[in-house]
């Protein structure tokens, strides 16, 4: 079965300063990588996906990540991060038929400090 | 983009009731859609899939009596908690695969508080 880890619960960061969210997944075949952000009692928002091809993916609101096959990781990077980027991160790997179920990690919350 | 919208957004009910929440896709057909629950500082755990036009496939331990759904079209889905209890207060998030692009995009979520 797969599964996801993200080791960070709680990280804070200045505004302006660069931003880096551990995700490593354990998944048998190739992997589809999802980043979804979440603010307080809202739904999920999609970052960015990873199915193939380039391996560092651009998405929305300036982030992008890496996938690396050999650390089994996609990590989630921003140069330089807003007050408005404060959230719930989470990482989720996609399989089953299709690719269609979703495991999601246990989430990194992301707090900015001025 | 694809949107997905939940009805409604917030919900209290008496124990012993029935809540119905809806899923919609507003923008894409969608065969295939997803129902999760997160509780307080948690991650979400997927419940079941609905799938239209057939039953839906439930998760290891979810009640397929408790949590009743019905996927009658490709841009609805819906989750009847029927009888309702304090317990099953949580947060209940929708998504929606959306099929060129292989992948889901979610609802709002409904905030379900059962007295």
């Amino acid at each position: 079965a797969q599964s996801v880890t993200q080791p960070d619960i709680h990280i804070t960061v200045s505004e302006g300063a660069s931003l880096e969210l551990r995700c490593n997944y354990s998944y048998g075949a190739t992997p589809y990588l999802f980043w979804y952000v979440q603010s307080p009692g809202q739904g999920l928002q999609l970052l960015l996906k990873y199915f193939s091809g380039d391996t560092l993916v651009q998405g929305i609101k300036g982030f992008e990540a890496e996938f690396k096959r050999s650390q089994s990781s996609f990590n989630l990077r921003k140069p330089s991060v807003h007050w408005s980027d404060a959230a719930e991160y989470f990482c989720a790997v996609g399989a089953g038929f299709g690719n269609e179920k979703l495991t999601f990690g246990t989430g990194t919350r992301l707090t900015i400090i001025p | 983009g694809a949107v997905v919208s939940q009805h409604p957004s917030r919900v209290i009910c008496k124990s012993g009731t029935s809540v119905k929440i809806e899923c919609r896709s507003l923008d894409f057909q969608a065969t295939t859609m997803f129902w999760y629950r997160q509780f307080p500082k948690q991650s979400l755990m997927l419940m079941a899939t609905s799938n239209e036009g057939s039953k839906a496939t439930y998760e290891q331990g979810v009640e397929k009596d408790k949590f009743l759904i019905n996927h009658a079209s490709l841009t609805l889905s819906t989750l009847t908690v029927t009888s309702a209890h304090p317990e099953d207060s949580s947060f209940y998030i929708c998504s929606a695969r959306e099929p060129n692009t292989d992948t889901q995009y979610f609802g709002p979520g409904t905030r379900l508080t059962v007295l």
